[in-house]
């Protein structure tokens, strides 16, 4: 079954610092890759997308991640944080476009001033 | 353009009672599904639509829940006999079900919290 794992429940960083967050999966084949944001009492916001080609993706609201095969991973990333950032943070993914998402359980940015 | 909208936003009724969710996808979108986000269970799937038919049903977690869609288009998702671990944030998603367009656009979401 496929699963995906979030290993930071929580994140703090500083305004204008740079961030990660690490997102691995467990899937066969190399499935659909979203990460999403939520904001509080809102819905989930598509930031990006990764199906296939260019294994560096360019987001909303200058997020970019990166998808390497060999571990599995699509880490998000972005170079300066604003505070407008806080929120958290889903990555999900789908063995094909149609299906379900698969989401992991989130990570908690903290903005701090 | 319009987005995913869902009905009502807050939703409160008692132990016991049967509850009606709506979704409204945004138009053109042939693909539906249904979320659910509680604290202790985190983002799961319910069921997803294809047209008016179901294809993938496995996320319902008991035969309680039951959900339809009309007309390729509005989606309810009916919770009979509700009980307190049903209280969650319900959310809706449509799309375009193929290609590189691929993404699923969410609604708002229903909190139901039930008493």
């Amino acid at each position: 079954a496929q699963s995906v794992t979030q290993p930071d429940i929580h994140i703090t960083v500083s305004e204008g610092a740079s961030l990660e967050l690490r997102c691995n999966y467990s899937y066969g084949a190399t499935p659909y890759l979203f990460w999403y944001v939520q904001s509080p009492g809102q819905g989930l916001q598509l930031l990006l997308k990764y199906f296939s080609g260019d294994t560096l993706v360019q987001g909303i609201k200058g997020f970019e991640a990166e998808f390497k095969r060999s571990q599995s991973s699509f880490n998000l990333r972005k170079p300066s944080v604003h505070w407008s950032d806080a929120a958290e943070y889903f990555c999900a993914v789908a063995p094909r476009a149609g299906n379900k998402l698969v989401f992991g359980a989130g990570t908690i940015l903290r903005v701090k001033s | 353009g319009a987005g995913v909208s869902q009905s009502p936003s807050n939703k409160v009724t008692e132990k016991g009672k049967d509850v009606e969710l709506r979704c409204d996808p945004i138009s053109g979108h042939t693909a539906l599904y249904w979320y659910r986000q509680s604290l202790g269970q985190g983002l799961e799937f319910l069921i997803y639509f294809q047209g008016n038919s179901a294809p993938d049903k496995s996320g319902l977690p008991s035969d309680r829940f039951s959900a339809e869609r009309t007309g390729g288009s509005v989606s309810t998702l009916t919770i009979q006999r509700t009980q307190q671990e049903d209280s969650a944030v319900y959310l809706c998603a449509s799309s375009l079900a193929s290609g590189d367009s691929y993404e699923q656009y969410f609604g708002p979401g229903t909190r139901l919290t039930v008493t």
